[in-house]
């Protein structure tokens, strides 16, 4: 069975950081270009960062640019969102997902993470 | 990146069929066949629907369907069931290999 598995999310002050991973099994994320989106408290879906299958390439949203980071072990399934200068509106579900242009086709649960001092 | 435009809510009786519009521009929906719907009961995780505007991944219902025309998509569900009722979500592949969502749609089942 696909499975991503988040974990990471934690109560955090303002201007601290946090590292997010995402483990995959069921299958290999060797192949698949792989993506974070996460859900504030009432808001809706948003976009926050992708990583090409051999992650050289990273793109990211405006709104995280500069501050997070994405990166991904292949060899451990697993991939990483590193979290730096984070403020109120950060506060968030973040999932994890498979795939990147042709939409996302397996998503995790998510873990929750809360910037408050 | 702007978000997608789509209703705030939809409604319609079992049975019914209900379309949802998701509204973006030029450098996203109107310029990429990478539009995708994804549907959303709270707590879990969202499901991908449709897939490069009209395609349906194994195992959806054929009752959700896709389509596109210029900068706005639409996801039809036909034969509307309670089961159907969650949020959905539209996604487009944007330029510079970004991705950008709509803001979301309530969809209630009457």
């Amino acid at each position: 069975e696909v499975q991503l598995l988040e974990s990471g999310g934690d109560l955090e002050q303002p201007g601290g950081s946090l590292r997010l991973s995402c483990a995959a099994s069921g299958f290999t994320i060797t192949p698949h270009a792989m993506t974070w989106v996460r859900q504030a408290p009432g808001r809706g879906l948003e976009w926050v960062s992708s990583i090409s299958s051999n992650g050289d390439s990273t793109y990211y949203a405006d709104s995280v640019k500069g501050r997070f980071t994405i990166s991904r072990d292949n060899s451990k399934n697993t991939l990483y969102l590193h979290m730096n200068s984070l403020g109120a509106e950060d506060t968030a579900l973040y999932h994890c997902a498979k795939g990147l242009r042709m939409g996302f086709d397996n998503w995790g649960q998510g873990t929750l993470v809360t910037v408050s001092s | 990146q702007s978000a997608l435009t789509q209703p705030a809510s939809v409604s319609g009786s079992p049975g019914q069929s209900i379309t949802i519009s998701c509204t973006g521009t030029s450098s996203d929906v109107g310029g990429y066949n990478y539009v995708s719907w994804y549907q959303h009961h709270p707590g879990k995780a969202p499901k991908l629907m449709i897939y490069e505007v009209s395609n349906r991944p194994s195992g959806v219902s054929n009752r959700f369907s896709g389509s596109k025309s210029g900068n706005t998509a639409s996801l039809t569900i036909s034969g509307l069931q309670a089961e159907d009722e969650a949020d959905y979500y539209c996604s487009s592949f944007a330029s510079s290999n970004t991705v950008v969502f709509g803001g979301g749609t309530k969809v209630t089942v009457l």
